[in-house]
């Protein structure tokens, strides 16, 4: 079975701040893992995703994460925000190797203030 | 491409009342999720259909929670009766058959409030 903290419920910042929403997870097989973008009144999108090679993984709107195996995170960073990114992010964790489902992180509020 | 619909967008009743929420996946997609979201955490996996069959209800409360998906392609997921805990955003996803779980598209989801 997996699990995931996020660690932070909400994250306010400045525009062009940079940031970075912490994510940890617990597992006794290996794992993909994800973060997922809940813009207001919208669905979640995947914003990124591991699944193996490079541990640093980007997503076009410039955001990254990196996959550390020995301290089990996978936190989320932005060297520098809009206003825009105000959303909800989520980080998910999935089995490898089976057809095991997304188990989501409760998920982090990012307010960017101008 | 049309994305995933859910209708109604937000629904108020009284606990002990019966509700039922409506999700029409994109087309061609032959597996249907069900997720309950409550204020707070994070997305929990209800049900999950590959075409009209049940493949993953583990985490459904079968007293009171039933879904179908009748033809294989909308569902509808259904409370009787509700209680106050049951308060949440249901939110619906699609993806095609056999691929992995993280390609699947969400709908913006159904706001429930028990009073």
């Amino acid at each position: 079975a997996q699990s995931v903290t996020q660690l932070d419920s909400q994250v306010p910042v400045f525009e062009e701040a940079p940031v970075e929403l912490r994510c940890n997870y617990s597992s006794s097989v290996s794992v993909y893992l994800f973060w997922y973008v809940q813009y207001p009144n919208q669905g979640l999108q995947l914003l990124l995703k591991y699944l193996s090679g490079s541990t640093l993984v980007e997503s076009i709107n410039g955001f990254e994460a990196e996959f550390n195996k020995s301290q089990t995170s996978f936190h989320l960073r932005k060297p520098s925000v809009h206003i825009s990114d105000t959303a909800e992010y989520f980080c998910a964790v999935s089995g490898v190797g089976s057809q095991g489902n997304l188990i989501f992180g409760k998920g982090t509020k990012l307010s960017v203030k101008p | 491409e049309a994305g995933v619909a859910q209708s109604p967008r937000y629904k108020i009743i009284e606990k002990r009342q019966s509700v039922a929420f409506w999700c029409n996946p994109i087309s061609g997609h032959a597996t249907l999720y069900w997720y309950q979201q409550i204020l707070g955490q994070g997305p929990k996996l209800l049900i999950q259909f590959q075409n009209n069959g049940v493949v993953d209800d583990s985490q459904l409360p079968k007293d009171r929670f039933s879904a179908e998906r009748l033809k294989g392609v909308d569902s509808t997921l259904k409370i009787q009766p509700a209680k106050l805990e049951d308060s949440a955003v249901y939110l619906c996803a699609s993806s095609l058959l056999g691929s992995p779980p993280w390609t699947q598209y969400f709908g913006p989801g159904t706001r429930l409030t028990v009073l």
